[in-house]
């Protein structure tokens, strides 16, 4: 089955910073990627996804690449800010099968 | 929309016990999944419905677990007997298809 390795487990950043989380995954059929953010005590929401058939999408300040020769994603937020502090999961999936999720990365920005 | 709709929002209990834990689908929605989230393992997959259909149910820990789904927007997950390990919280989430899945507001089950 799928396996995917997220990175790094906790991060801190200063406000305005930008931060990066990466994740790898097992199986080359996976085609399709979401990251959700989960705020303390709260569900994990998604916050934007991306499909194997396209290399890069942005939100704002939020984007998120893909890798699929080497097998991986990341997240990108950009100016960040002290309301992005939340733990983020990376998934992949592949066609109709069941999300893997990542272990997780903890994100604290300082004001 | 009222969204996945999830309860109780808190149970504790003492071991032994059974414990019953609900989920309401959005309207629409016809994939059902059950997760549990706990510090030391994260986000682990249950079980997933598809059409009322259990799919996959690799994830149930062991037979004290079972989950149903009696209609296509409720489904339950009974834990009997309880033991302190199976403290976590629980969450389902609905989507429609292999579509984004949305979570619910989560199940923080402790277990004495």
């Amino acid at each position: 089955g799928e396996n995917v390795e997220q990175h790094p487990s906790t991060l801190s950043v200063q406000e305005g910073d930008s931060a990066v989380i990466k994740c790898t995954y097992s199986d080359s059929a996976s085609n399709y990627f979401p990251w959700y953010k989960q705020e303390l005590g709260k569900r994990p929401q998604l916050i934007i996804d991306i499909r194997s058939n396209v290399g890069e999408k942005k939100d704002q300040r939020i984007a998120v690449t893909l890798n699929k020769t080497a097998k991986h994603f990341s997240l990108h937020i950009t100016e960040t800010q002290p309301e992005d502090s939340a733990v983020y999961f990376c998934a992949a999936r592949e066609g109709y099968s069941t999300l893997t999720f990542g272990k997780g990365t903890m994100l604290l920005v300082s004001p | 929309d009222a969204g996945v709709i999830q309860s109780p929002r808190h149970e504790v209990t003492e071991m032994g016990q059974e414990v019953t834990l609900r989920c309401k689908l959005i309207s629409g929605h016809n994939s059902l999944f059950w997760y549990r989230q706990t510090m030391m393992r994260g986000l682990e997959l249950l079980i997933y419905f598809n059409n009322n259909v259990p799919i996959d149910d690799s994830g149930m820990p062991e037979d004290r677990f079972s989950a149903k789904m009696p209609n296509a927007s409720f489904s339950t997950l009974k834990i009997q007997p309880s033991e302190p390990r199976d403290s976590a919280v629980y969450f389902c989430a609905s989507s429609f298809g292999p579509d984004t899945q949305y979570f619910g507001p989560g199940t923080r089950l402790t277990v004495l």
